[in-house]
């Protein structure tokens, strides 16, 4: 089975800092998404990551996807409060129809102010 | 819709009672996940349909969870004789197709089993 580890699991930092979170994946894939949940929501879909070097930028989240270390990061620059949410990365998995997400367990982050 | 739909958006059973979770996917979604997030946790896949045929429900946890999209657009996740430990958030998905795009979620129904 596909594991996904992510870390750190709370992260809690000061606005205008920057932070990366790390997605680590233990097998090929060559498919990643960043989520972002906040409290009682559903998920919402920030990037789809599909190769090897892929990296894109939204506002002050960059993501990025290296497929030989199985690796994904999601960089933080100059955290401001309304970044406070769980962030999910997820697999998909390596099936042919790549029909199942593997989720990591989430990093909650808390901007303070 | 403009999203993908979920009801109820909250359900309290008693245990060993029955209940039906509905899911609306986005309009010309061909995938429709159901997933399950225990609190704390990351979502954990239940099953996949692709239209009407339910291609994948390998994350289903026992006999008791049964899925249907007959009409490939509405689906119903059912629980039969619901467990404390069927208690969580359950989430649906639905995607143009099952890879390479991304998934869009619903808000969830929290089921509460008491």
């Amino acid at each position: 089975e596909l594991k996904v580890e992510q870390n750190p699991l709370f992260l809690s930092m000061q606005e205008g800092k920057n932070y990366t979170i790390y997605c680590n994946y233990s097998t090929t894939s060559d498919r990643l998404y960043w989520y972002r949940q906040d409290p009682g929501k559903s998920l919402e879909s920030l990037f789809v990551l599909l190769s090897n070097g892929a990296v894109k930028q939204e506002g002050r989240l960059m993501a990025s996807l290296d497929t030989k270390a199985r690796l994904s990061t999601l960089h933080i620059t100059a955290a401001v409060h309304d970044l406070s949410a769980t962030y999910f990365c997820a697999v998909d998995g390596t099936g042919n129809t790549g029909n199942q997400f593997y989720f990591g367990t989430g990093t909650s982050l808390t901007v303070i102010p | 819709g403009a999203g993908v739909s979920q009801s109820p958006r909250y359900k309290v059973a008693k245990r060993g009672q029955d209940v039906a979770l509905r899911c609306d996917p986005i309009s010309g979604h061909v995938s429709l996940f159901w997933y399950q997030q225990a609190l704390g946790q990351g979502p954990e896949f239940l099953t996949y349909f692709q239209n009407e045929a339910q291609l994948d429900k390998s994350g289903l946890p026992s006999d008791r969870f049964f899925a249907e999209r007959p009409e490939g657009s509405v689906s119903t996740l059912k629980i039969q004789r619901t467990q404390q430990e069927d208690s969580a958030v359950y989430l649906c998905a639905s995607s143009l197709v099952g890879g390479n795009t991304e998934a869009f979620f619903g808000q969830g129904t929290r089921l509460t089993v008491v």
